[in-house]
């Protein structure tokens, strides 16, 4: 099956500065790789995801880069709010209708 | 209000009992997925479903149950046979089975007396 590592576990940035975390998957013949962002004690809220036909997607301060020949995608989220602080989990699809996730971020910004 | 839900928000499983967890969306999803959530790890699938009457194991299934009766519902059975069952369950859906956009419900937590 697919295995997903995520890196750093653990990030901590300065408001407004940006924060990347980059996940590394093992499966070529993924094709599909989202981001849930997850707040204590809730749900994981999808906020970006790309499909394998595209390089880089983005929406406002968040941005996802995937590499297919490396085998790595990365989260990007600039100008960093408080509101930001949360677990971010990556995910990549290996068929089947299964996902396979990441162990997660957590990430803290620092006002 | 679309959305998945989830119920009740915190339960209590005494030794030896089965508890049900519910899930329930009016996104008018095909498919219906159960994931586990452990401290510092990753979700891991316990069953899934792409249609009604149907459903599948996932990684971790031994010790649970499900049933897809219903299009918008998909219970969980947290079984006796489940000897570690602390933990968040998430319950999430996607439009079709080949949609690979999956979205999730706010999360059951389960804890042991």
């Amino acid at each position: 099956g697919e295995n997903v590592e995520q890196h750093p576990s653990t990030l901590s940035v300065q408001e407004g500065d940006s924060a990347v975390i980059k996940c590394t998957y093992s499966d070529s013949a993924s094709n599909y790789f989202p981001w849930y962002k997850q707040e204590l004690g809730k749900g994981p809220q999808l906020i970006i995801d790309i499909r394998s036909n595209v390089g880089e997607k983005k929406d406002q301060r968040i941005a996802v880069t995937l590499n297919k020949t490396a085998k790595h995608f990365s989260l990007h989220i600039t100008e960093t709010q408080p509101e930001d602080s949360a677990v971010y989990f990556c995910a990549a699809y290996y068929g089947n209708n299964r996902l396979a996730f990441g162990k997660g971020n957590q990430v803290v910004v620092i006002p | 209000d679309g959305g998945i839900t989830q119920s009740p928000k915190y339960l209590f499983r005494k030794e030896g009992q089965n508890v049900t967890l519910s899930c329930e969306q009016n996104l008018n999803h095909d498919a219906m997925y159960w994931y586990r959530q452990d401290p510092g790890q990753g979700l891991r699938l316990i069953y899934y479903s792409q249609i009604v009457n149907d459903f599948q194991k996932g990684d971790i299934a031994e010790g649970y149950s499900v049933s897809r009766e219903k299009k918008e519902s998909f219970p969980l059975t947290v079984t006796s046979a489940q000897k570690n069952p602390t933990a968040f369950y998430l319950c999430a859906s996607s439009i079709q089975a080949s949609e690979k956009t999956q979205y999730f419900g706010p999360g059951t937590r389960l804890l042991v007396l």
